[in-house]
């Protein structure tokens, strides 16, 4: 099975700062980069994607870079906020008629006021 | 309100015994999914239905079964061959050859 692999497992920043989590691919045959939010208890609820057609998307404070030619995607959350505090998996999926997602083992994140 | 419904929230279930995980979606979607969440291994796809009647194993599949008799209904029975049943159990879906999935709040599942 193709993986994705996610690190750090898991990251501190302080308020205000930059969190950033990577991701690595195997195959570029993949044509959908998910990132997923979840806080405990919850499921996961999509934050921000991207298709390999563009390096860079940018949803407000959430920015998704992606290099093809590295197989790596990582998501970038700036100013980051106490809100923010949750678990990241990225994702991907290879589209058509299967829409089944490959997921990270995904990142703990947490912002220190 | 559109979305997807799990029921019940927390589930014990005595060793031996089968249990039955409810998944309800009215967004009209085609495709299901069955995911298994445990600490630090991400979500691991279990069973995926795309029609009606109709679904496909996953990567855990052992000791689990579904049905599909209902578009908005995607039921998942853990039995009793499962050797660790204990985890969150969360049920997504979305249009077929559309990439998005929708989760739903998940169902925590604890044998004692």
């Amino acid at each position: 099975q193709q993986q994705v692999k996610q690190s750090p497992q898991s990251l501190i920043v302080q308020k205000g700062g930059i969190s950033i989590i990577n991701c690595a691919y195997e195959n570029t045959a993949f044509d959908y980069f998910p990132w997923y939010q979840q806080f405990p208890g919850k499921g996961p609820a999509l934050l921000i994607a991207i298709r390999p057609d563009v390096s860079e998307k940018k949803e407000g404070r959430f920015t998704i870079s992606f290099n093809k030619s590295a197989k790596q995607f990582s998501l970038h959350i700036m100013d980051s906020q106490p809100g923010d505090s949750a678990t990241y998996f990225c994702a991907r999926g290879n589209g058509g008629s299967q829409g089944n997602l490959i997921f990270g083992k995904g990142t703990k994140l947490s912002v220190k006021p | 309100d559109g979305g997807i419904t799990q029921s019940p929230k927390y589930l014990f279930r005595k060793e031996g015994q089968n249990v039955t995980l409810s998944c309800e979606q009215n967004l009209n979607h085609d495709a299901m999914y069955w995911y298994r969440q445990d600490p630090g291994q991400g979500l691991r796809l279990i069973y995926y239905s795309q029609i009606v009647n109709d679904f496909q194993k996953g990567d855990i599949a052992e000791g689990y079964s579904v049905s599909r008799e209902k578009k908005e209904s995607f039921p998942l029975t853990v039995t009793s061959a499962q050797k660790n049943p204990t985890a969150f159990y969360l049920c997504a879906s979305n249009q077929v050859r559309t990439d998005t999935q929708y989760f739903g709040p998940g169902t925590r599942l604890t044998v004692l």
